[in-house]
């Protein structure tokens, strides 16, 4: 089975900390995602990447970037973290349109 | 613009009773339509996927969902409920170049 592996379950962060969430998939496959969820407003698509080096922006890119150096690992990054990015995480991966397989989330608490 | 509506936020059922979760979308071709369920704090795990041909698809742990263009709907079903299907669940819709649009989510409660 294809795995995808967030580092963290749960992290707490402080205001203007730069925060690194990190996601590692095992099954050689070409596109990953960082979506966001939050209660009454589903997933929202952050950021996503078709190749190494490649990312594009999804529909909530503010205050987001993201970096993959190599193939199975895609990184968010909250330059400087606010409490509004107090949410939960997940990352994705996929081969062409096979539907996804996501991590277990991380939960970021910014105080 | 592309779409996707689950209308019911939370839907309370009897274990063994009949289970319909809707899911209605909107898009320009022939849509990529998938569920999804998520657990207390869990990941999403996809239960079944829609392409192209059979407009009823089976998927993991007893679910079914069926295409129907005309209604642009993709509604979950499953004919007896268990105390374990009690989660969260997503529909959602292709949205060309492999990014996919989610629903909102339907909470299942299932009465004991």
């Amino acid at each position: 089975d294809v795995k995808v592996t967030q580092s963290s379950r749960y992290l707490v962060k402080r205001t203007g900390e730069k925060v690194f969430l990190e996601c590692v998939q095992d099954m050689d496959h070409e596109n990953m995602f960082w979506y966001r969820q939050d209660p009454g407003l589903g997933l929202r698509l952050i950021y996503f990447s078709y190749d190494v080096k490649m990312k594009e922006k999804g529909d909530i890119p503010e205050g987001y970037s993201v970096s993959r150096e190599k193939k199975e690992r895609f990184s968010l990054i909250l330059e400087s973290a606010s409490t509004n990015q107090t949410s939960m995480y997940l990352c994705a991966s996929s081969a062409t349109d096979d539907g996804y397989t996501f991590g277990s989330g991380t939960r970021l608490t910014v105080v | 613009a592309q779409s996707v509506t689950q209308p019911d936020i939370h839907i309370t059922v009897s274990e063994g009773a009949s289970l319909e979760l809707r899911c209605n979308y909107s898009y320009g071709a022939t849509p990529y339509l998938f569920w999804y369920v998520q657990s207390p704090g869990q990941g999403l795990q996809l239960l079944l996927k829609y392409f192209s041909g059979d407009t009823l698809v089976q998927g993991i742990k007893g679910f079914e969902a069926e295409f129907k263009r005309s209604q642009s709907s993709f509604n979950l079903r499953k004919p007896s409920v268990h105390w374990s299907d009690a989660a969260e669940y997503f529909c959602a819709v292709g949205a060309g170049t492999y990014k996919y649009i989610f629903g909102t989510g339907t909470r299942l409660k299932v009465l004991a």
